[in-house]
């Protein structure tokens, strides 16, 4: 596709809930890479995937999140049991091999 | 690790030139990008430079930066009120390292007036 596409693009659940995000690649894109942006805590890196590599998974802030990435492609981040301090934009980027990232439009989750 | 820092806020005259700082800690060979947000948009990709070069230039934007400080500047030529934003400096995982991600500064959020 033309660039890094993410759906929902806002997203408001209840307090317990499970939410799935879903970022899907530039094309031809071997590297994807999911952040968060809060208030709090500005733009702070999540999760790392390169081809068929173990994911660089340093920066997810606890077991309730998780990400896979399908056949090299499309990712999904869930996050289980949702907080309110989850609320924040998840931003998705790719890049090809480990060279410059670019971003998609993000998902605003809105945790009640 | 990495601690990317920015200045909050920057107010600059339409046509007059934006200069957007940040200094960063680590001295290891990697990249430095430039990234432009607008109001619930995610992050544009506007420059980037390699650690071992002093300047960069690219239609109105110069990137300049002082390896010795760890300073790295963006200057926005002729500024135009489309040029409001936040713009984030970010810097890449050690060329040497496995890891990619890239450390962001906190992002300074530039007004143009008319």
């Amino acid at each position: 596709g033309a660039g890094v596409s993410q759906s929902p693009s806002n997203k408001v659940t209840e307090k317990g809930k499970d939410v799935e995000l879903r970022c899907d690649p530039i094309s031809g894109h071997t590297a994807l890479y999911w952040y968060r942006q809060s208030l709090g805590q500005g733009l702070e890196f999540l999760i790392y995937f390169q081809g068929n590599s173990a994911p660089d998974k340093s920066g997810l802030p606890s077991d309730r999140f998780s990400a896979e990435r399908t056949g090299g492609s499309v990712s999904t981040l869930t996050i289980q049991r949702t907080q309110q301090e989850d609320s924040a934009v998840y931003l998705c980027a790719s890049s090809f091999k480990g060279e410059t990232q670019y971003f998609g439009p993000g998902t605003r989750l809105l945790v009640l | 690790g990495e601690d990317v820092e920015q200045s909050l806020f920057l107010s600059v005259r339409e046509g007059d030139s934006s200069v957007i700082n940040c200094t960063y800690t680590d001295s290891s060979s990697t990249y430095l990008y430039w990234y432009k947000q607008e109001p619930g948009a995610g992050l544009q990709l506007l420059t980037y430079i390699f650690s071992n070069m002093d300047m960069k230039q690219d239609q109105r934007l110069t990137v300049l930066l002082n390896k010795k400080d760890k300073h790295l500047s963006l200057r926005i030529a002729d500024t135009q009120t489309g040029d409001s934003a936040i713009y984030f400096c970010a810097e890449r995982d050690p060329l040497w390292s496995s890891a990619r991600q890239l450390t962001f500064g906190s992002g300074t959020q530039l007004t143009v007036l008319p």
